[in-house]
């Protein structure tokens, strides 16, 4: 089976830096994901790591440790219209198809 | 950028009644999916697809049935809707070889 763990919430003023913690045991590991969604709104595809390391992309960054099962999310030079609900999703090895298994998420609320 | 479009996205319907939750999406995309999501909770698949005339059950027992009998289009039909169906509805398309899964709008349905 899948456990994803993630906070309930958080909250960070603008121009701060943030990190999302999430850890996970999971039966056949196949990818790390992270989508953001706004209240409302459909969640968007942020990012992807299937290898241990830093994946750095704009003003966000992912981080991947197989060994410990963790990641985490970095946002830097945050603005109020990152104040959304962030998603960490584990994709599923043995299977065809690429099916996630998501956490509850955690809602960041950025502060002026 | 990938298109996915889903109707009605919003709906309020009364008990017992037959509806079926439209998804369409312009990408060509082999695999469809759909989730259920409650405020606060993670993302449940309740169905998917990998193909035309291919369609499978996901995690969460459910009461509603799929088809896809055309690639771009994968409806979802609760055959008597109950109070406990009241959720958010979340549409995703993937392409067979990629990683990313694309969101539809979801529908928001509520059963009185």
């Amino acid at each position: 089976g899948q456990n994803i763990d993630q906070p309930t919430e958080m909250t960070a003023t603008e121009g701060a830096i943030v990190q999302i913690n999430c850890t996970y045991q999971t039966s056949g590991f196949n990818g790390l994901f992270w989508y953001q969604q706004h209240a409302g709104e459909a969640p968007t595809f942020l990012s992807y790591n299937v290898l241990d390391g830093l994946e750095e992309k704009g003003r966000f960054s992912s981080f991947l440790s197989r060994s410990k099962g963790y990641s985490y999310l970095l946002l830097k030079e945050l603005q109020m219209k990152d104040s959304a609900s962030y998603l960490c999703a584990v994709g599923s090895r043995g299977s065809t198809l690429g099916r996630l298994y998501f956490g509850r998420g955690t809602q960041l609320t950025v502060w002026p | 950028e990938a298109d996915i479009y889903q109707t009605p996205r919003y709906l309020v319907i009364g008990t017992g009644k037959k509806i079926t939750l439209e998804c369409s999406q312009t990408m060509g995309h082999d695999k469809m999916y759909w989730y259920q999501q409650d405020p606060g909770m993670e993302l449940h698949l309740i169905h998917y697809s990998y193909g035309v005339n291919s369609t499978e059950k996901g995690d969460l027992s459910s009461e509603s049935t799929v088809s896809r009998i055309r690639t771009e289009h994968f409806p979802l039909t609760l055959e008597s809707a109950r109070p406990s169906h009241t959720s958010q509805y979340l549409c995703a398309s993937q392409s067979g070889g990629a990683y990313e899964q694309y969101f539809g709008p979801g529908t928001r349905l509520t059963v009185t």
